[in-house]
């Protein structure tokens, strides 16, 4: 069975630009996590997608967005690049049954630096 | 609130055992979960506890006590690719969202 991907692995954007990063979960697996990741902050957890809709959402502000799609993919957005937007963007994925979760399994990250 | 704490930076020695410790409080538990992360790479899940007790998997093992919102990660017959860091994460009811701990950076020195 193929892992988490995500695309794409590295970026580099300046500041104000917007920025789109995009997550395959494991097939089966309708949940979708996004985590932020810094040396200074560790993992900080971003939103959760479950069949299309956000089930839980982190402290960060609206520039930080997300989506889901039917077959799970999902997607983040972040408008108005800032330099401390420069991070490893960590997405994760996990089955739930019978309400459920299940472990999660992390892709290999996208690597954002902001300039 | 949710809370977990984990030792910054631990060092041991290549063929020895180390335990790492994490404490949490959250407001709801539905299972603890150990990942190893090296450097520039994503994490990758190591064990599970939801039960209390030892669960043990080849060289690592993880102990759960919900009743002290406490669990440690044992690792055995150290090796130099065990240098990595190990994050604690707890897992809330249903709906809930994962937290995790701000990891623990073991070095292993030969």
């Amino acid at each position: 069975k193929a892992g988490v991907t995500q695309t794409p692995r590295y970026l580099i954007k300046t500041r104000g630009q917007q920025v789109t990063l995009s997550c395959s979960p494991i097939s089966g697996h309708r949940s979708v996590s996004w985590y932020q990741q810094t040396p200074g902050q560790g993992l900080q957890f971003l939103f959760e997608y479950f069949s299309e809709t956000q089930r839980n959402k982190g402290n960060f502000p609206g520039r930080f967005s997300g989506r889901q799609f039917s077959n799970s993919r999902s997607e983040m957005n972040v408008s108005t690049l800032e330099l401390g937007d420069s991070a490893l963007y960590l997405c994760a994925s996990s089955l739930e049954i019978l309400g459920v979760q299940e472990t999660q399994y992390f892709g290999p990250g996208t690597r954002l630096l902001v300039l | 609130g949710q809370n977990i704490d984990q030792p910054t930076e631990m060092t041991a020695t290549e063929g020895a055992i180390v335990q790492i410790n994490c404490t949490y409080q959250t407001s709801g538990f539905n299972g603890l979960f150990w990942y190893q992360q090296h450097a520039g790479e994503a994490p990758t899940f190591l064990s599970y506890n939801v039960l209390d007790g030892l669960e043990e998997k080849g060289r690592f093992s993880s102990f759960l006590s919900r009743s002290k919102g406490y669990s440690y990660l044992l690792l055995k017959e150290l090796q130099m690719k065990d240098s990595a860091s190990y994050l604690c994460a707890v897992k809330g009811n249903y709906g809930q969202n994962f937290v995790f701990g701000p990891g623990t950076r073991l070095s292993v020195l030969p």
